[in-house]
Parts: C-alpha cells; structure tokens; sequence
C-alpha cells in the first residue's frame, strides 16, 4: 500500500508553454501533498504544501503564480508551470501524507523530468 | 532552507563492505529519517528513528542518533550492488514539521 504515482514520468517542452504534473495517492487519501524540486546532484526543495479543498502554501522565494497548484480531490495534486523556461528544467517530485496518521510520514511518487527548450 | 548536513557527499566501496554516512543538523527534532533514492527516481523511505532512540536497525541498515550531538548516522552492512543510491537524511523543520532533507551522500558499491 501507500503508492504514489506521478505522470508524465517526463516532459520536454518548449519554453513560453505551460506544462501540467500529476500526482496521485492510489490506495490512500492525501490531504496533504508536498511539491519538491530537484537539481542534478543536489538535494530536494520543497517549493510547495498542496492541501485538499484550499488553497496552496508556498515556500518562500517560489512564484505562485508560476508553479499553478490544484488539490482537487484526496487523491489528486497538480502542479503546473506556467509559460515555462530553461531555468525551470529540473527534476519534480511529489509526496503525500496519508489522512489521519502521523504528520512526518510521507510517502513519494517517482518524480517527474521536465526540461524546457 | 535545508537543515541537514550529510558527509561524505560520496563514497565508493567494494560490495560486501559496510559503507557509512553522517547527517548533522542544527535544531531539535522529534525524529529523523533516512531515504534513498536511486539515480532519476523518487525517494524510498528506509527508517525513521525518533529522538528518544539512540539506535536502530532495519535488515542491513543500522541508524543511531545522538541528539546531545545532534547527529545521526546510517550503516549500511555487507553491501550489494543494488544499494547503489544516493542517501538523504531528512528532519522536521521545527515551525510547522514539513520536512528538510539533507545534501545527500552518493553511495557507489562496485562489484
């Protein structure tokens, strides 16, 4: 159980497009869900708390309005990055925290590559 | 801003060697957690160790943690191949309990 999935697994665009990531808790609900970001060699980021039925909460220095975050059900999260650049290729990944349990147990999906042309 | 310090930031041993790696951090903690993550996937979460333990074990893995120090270690015994990863430890940040992941130490065991 506790299997989070993420799609697509990658994603080239070009730069100026909008590119939207999925998350889903398959066997869970999630009224919580994480949006990290990840360099090459480097650590994860979290750039943003997705929570169920409100809105998101964004870490400092990351634009709203760029990185566009949908909670729309218990299961489902999407990011979106809007009008896209190069600077924003990187890896993307998502976790989820299980309703009702423990606040530091998350469990992640398998990340997202988006490189932006 | 991330909390944890990991080092070394890489490590190449032989397998069936034990390989090891440290992670400080600066604020007190509840628990601490150590993932791995294999080269382009996402995270797999291998232990999680509250502070009024000192030591735990997992199959091969054996993690300690030294509050006083506030530094945790994560053993790896009698390594394959397979645990080609790199390793991040991971704590609460102390204000709302989201997270912070460590630098992260790149393990390569060759065969």
């Amino acid at each position: 159980g506790a299997v989070v999935s993420q799609h697509p697994s990658w994603v080239i665009c070009k730069s100026g497009t909008s590119v939207k990531i999925e998350c889903r808790s398959l066997d869970f609900q999630a009224t919580t869900m994480f949006w990290y970001r990840q360099f090459p060699k480097q650590s994860l980021m979290l750039m943003a708390t997705s929570n169920e039925g409100s809105k998101a909460t964004y870490e400092q220095g990351v634009e709203k309005d760029k990185f566009l975050i949908n909670h729309a059900s218990l299961t489902l999260s999407t990011l979106t990055v809007t009008s896209a650049h190069p600077e924003d290729s990187s890896f993307y990944i998502c976790s989820a925290r299980r309703s009702g349990v423990p606040y530091n147990e998350q469990f992640f999906g398998p990340g997202t590559r988006l490189t932006v042309l | 801003s991330q909390q944890g310090e990991e080092d070394p930031q890489a490590l190449s041993i032989q397998e069936g060697e034990n390989a090891t790696m440290n992670c400080s951090y600066k604020t007190s903690i509840n628990n601490l957690q150590w993932y791995r993550q294999n080269s382009g996937r996402g995270l797999v979460h291998l232990i999680l160790i509250r502070s009024n333990e000192r030591e735990k074990h997992s199959g091969r893995l054996r993690v300690t943690l030294d509050t006083s120090k506030k530094s945790s270690s994560l053993l790896i015994t009698a390594s394959r191949a397979a645990d080609t990863a790199s390793y991040f430890c991971a704590t609460p940040r102390a204000d709302d309990y989201k997270l912070s992941f460590g630098a992260g130490t790149t393990v390569t065991v060759r065969a």
